[in-house]
């Protein structure tokens, strides 16, 4: 299947600096990017969503401030943890779908997922 | 609001045996419908995906059941290997201003004893 490679695999920070997660497409272009955060023993929650080079949409109840999102081309995107608190401490996971998909491909494609403690 | 369901945080089955993992959901809109199986501290990796408009999809030992009336699907894996320990999310997908996006199950957790 299609790579996405997300970079930091781990990151521990200070509270109030400000951390970039990266999510690349190895193999494919991808025309959508998804970022989610999981808390433990819990589902996988959308944060938003990225299409290349327009502004992410993001879900209900996250700071766009807070959490930056670019996708700055077909294989990349970033999310950027602004002036970071403990509470962000939590696992942050990119997905990315093939641009060639048609309507009913909609499989996405999982990076590794980072681990954010902040301290 | 939880759209999709998984009731059973935890599932433990005999080696060699079938496992069934069930997933509810409330959303009429959902189309499209995916399992993947995640160990901590990595991300999902896809197994097995299914159309609203079919009602089996097989692949290999994997094999997922759509009953839309009851808004339910699940995924039976036969036989059972240990290797398969494992948490699995099921996720539906649905257009949501012009994009496809995934909305996830809580997991279950599945221990295959040997």
């Amino acid at each position: 299947g299609a790579v996405v490679s997300q970079h930091p695999s781990w990151v521990i920070c200070k509270s109030g600096t400000s951390v970039k997660i990266e999510c690349r497409s190895l193999d494919f272009q991808a025309t959508t990017m998804f970022w989610y955060r999981q808390f433990p023993k819990q589902s996988l929650m959308l944060m938003a969503t990225s299409n290349e080079g327009s502004k992410a949409t993001y879900e209900q109840g996250v700071e766009k401030d807070k959490f930056l999102i670019n996708h700055a081309s077909l294989t990349l995107s970033t999310l950027t943890v602004t002036s970071a608190h403990p509470e962000d401490s939590s696992f942050y996971i990119c997905s990315a779908r093939d641009r060639t998909g048609g309507y009913l491909d909609t499989e996405a494609f999982f990076g590794q997922g980072t681990r954010l403690t902040v301290v | 609001d939880q759209q999709v369901k998984q009731n059973s945080p935890s599932l433990s089955v005999q080696e060699g045996r079938i496992s069934i993992l069930n997933c509810d959901y409330t959303n009429s809109m959902f189309d499209y419908f995916l399992w993947y199986k995640k160990y901590p501290a990595e991300g999902p990796t896809f197994l097995i995906s299914i159309s609203s408009i079919k009602d089996k999809n097989e692949d290999g030992r994997f094999t997922v059941f759509l009953n839309k009336s009851a808004k339910h699907l699940s995924l039976h894996i036969v036989p059972s290997q240990p290797g398969d320990s494992a948490v699995y999310f099921c996720a539906a997908s649905a257009l949501d201003s012009g994009t496809y996006k995934y909305i996830f199950g809580t997991g279950t957790r599945l221990k295959v004893l040997a």
